[in-house]
């Protein structure tokens, strides 16, 4: 039972250009949510959060969007660069960062 | 400042062996995870511990055992290695509203 799924294991997109990266629940009592990045033999860095209270938390070239009634969370990154290549996880969770259930993760590959 | 340490970085088991993964930070975090990734599948939860000598299961724990006698470590061991524990194994502590992560184990059983 995936309680959070991406279902796009992999996205390419123009240097410059939007990067959308989606992710589904199912876990109604779900209350925060994460994105981590994820480069070739490293652990998964910090990206950005938000809390089921807001709707929209933005950072930088970072947005991410939470829908609740969808149980949908979309990550925008706007302008693309070639550096943003490398696996997005996202997560979730009951009260903070606890116990954090990820999704399978979008390698995304931006190209020049 | 090294965050979360793992050790080791890579190791191949036969099947049948036995080791540990050790999990050192020093961020004084109460909160330390263990979790499995594979391929499809992200990031699942084997183990975790709220605490100073407690720990509880999470999605994954069938076949491993974990202990935290000091705060700062967190061990995760194999007992007996099967082909389906190869994986890259990852540490984690949190903090309020975020996790940290070490950079990993790339176990093989062979």
């Amino acid at each position: 039972d995936q309680q959070v799924k991406q279902n796009s294991p992999s996205l390419s997109v123009q240097e410059g250009r939007i990067s959308i990266l989606n992710c589904d629940y199912t876990n109604s009592m779900f209350d925060y949510f994460l994105w981590y990045k994820k480069y070739p033999a490293e652990g998964p860095t910090f990206l950005i959060s938000i809390s089921s209270i807001k709707d929209k938390n933005e950072d930088g070239r970072f947005t991410v969007f939470l829908n609740k009634s969808a149980k949908h969370l979309s990550l925008h990154i706007v302008p693309s660069q070639p550096g943003d290549s490398a696996v997005y996880f996202c997560a979730a969770s009951i009260q903070g960062a606890q116990k954090l259930v990820f999704g399978q993760g979008t390698r995304l590959t931006i190209n020049p | 400042n090294a965050g979360v340490t793992q050790t080791p970085k890579f190791r191949v088991l036969k099947t049948g062996q036995s080791m540990t993964l050790l999990c050192a930070q020093d961020m004084n975090h109460e909160y330390m995870y263990w979790y499995r990734q594979d391929p499809g599948m992200g990031l699942r939860l084997i183990h975790y511990s709220v605490g100073e000598g407690t720990t509880a299961k999470g999605e994954v724990p069938d076949g491993y055992n974990v202990s935290r006698l000091k705060k700062q470590n967190f061990l995760l061991g194999l007992e007996s290695a099967a082909p389906s524990q190869t994986s890259v194994y990852f540490c984690a502590t949190t903090q309020g509203t975020e996790a940290f992560f070490g950079q990993g184990t790339r176990l093989t059983v062979v």
